[in-house]
């Protein structure tokens, strides 16, 4: 099954900053997806991927669909404290077929510091 | 409902004891799944349902484990002989069909074997 790889696994940053963090597979994926966490809750779905190039924003999230299709990125600009928060990408776990559940990456917590 | 409904959502078991959780998911929402996520992971893929049938039950981590959907609504996760290992936050969620990764999710039970 597909694995996917998560960096940074934790970020420290100031209100206002913007916020890069990216997700890498060693195989080929289809599909990728942007999940928000907050504590106690299950994950939210931010942000939706589908073809190899793609760029999709969502307010203040762009997220990339890598050209190799081995990758993703999420960038957050200008960052509040509501942003707060641990997202995961996701993929479907299988390519062979259509209607595989999703895999999750381990995630990447984000604290932003007033 | 409005949202994914999960019960209990907290749950203090010993040892071998026998526990079931519950997942009520949104109306019309065809496609139901259970996911497994332990502290500082990603969730992990246990089961899914199409309709009232397992279709994919490969992420059941050994025979303890077993879920059911007899009308295709409502699912109910069940653990036999817990063991402290079995401890985590299971989620469970669902999406319009299986193949459309928008899942929602619900808020989770956080069970805790002693």
């Amino acid at each position: 099954g597909q694995q996917l790889n998560q960096s940074p696994q934790s970020m420290f940053i100031q209100e206002g900053e913007d916020v890069s963090m990216n997700c890498t597979s060693s195989s080929i994926f289809n599909t990728w997806l942007w999940y928000k966490q907050e504590p106690g809750e299950g994950p939210v779905l931010l942000i939706a991927l589908y073809k190899a190039g793609e760029l999709t924003s969502n307010g203040r999230l762009t997220a990339q669909f890598g050209i190799t299709r081995k990758d993703s990125f999420l960038n957050i600009s200008a960052s509040i404290p509501s942003d707060v928060g641990i997202y995961f990408c996701a993929g479907p776990r299988s390519l062979n077929s259509g209607n595989t559940p999703l895999v999750f990456g381990k995630g990447t917590r984000l604290s932003v510091i007033a | 409902g409005a949202g994914v409904s999960q019960t209990p959502s907290n749950k203090v078991t010993e040892k071998g004891k026998y526990v079931e959780l519950r997942c009520d998911p949104i109306s019309g929402h065809t496609a139901l799944y259970w996911y497994r996520q332990s502290l500082g992971q990603g969730p992990e893929f246990l089961i899914y349902f199409q309709g009232t049938g397992a279709a994919d039950d490969s992420g059941l981590p050994n025979d303890r484990f077993f879920a059911v959907r007899p009308e295709g609504s409502v699912s109910t996760l069940k653990i036999q002989r817990t063991e402290r290992g079995d401890s985590a936050v299971y989620l469970c969620a669902s999406s319009l069909s299986a193949g459309n990764y928008g899942y929602t999710f619900g808020s989770g039970t956080r069970l805790t074997v002693v």
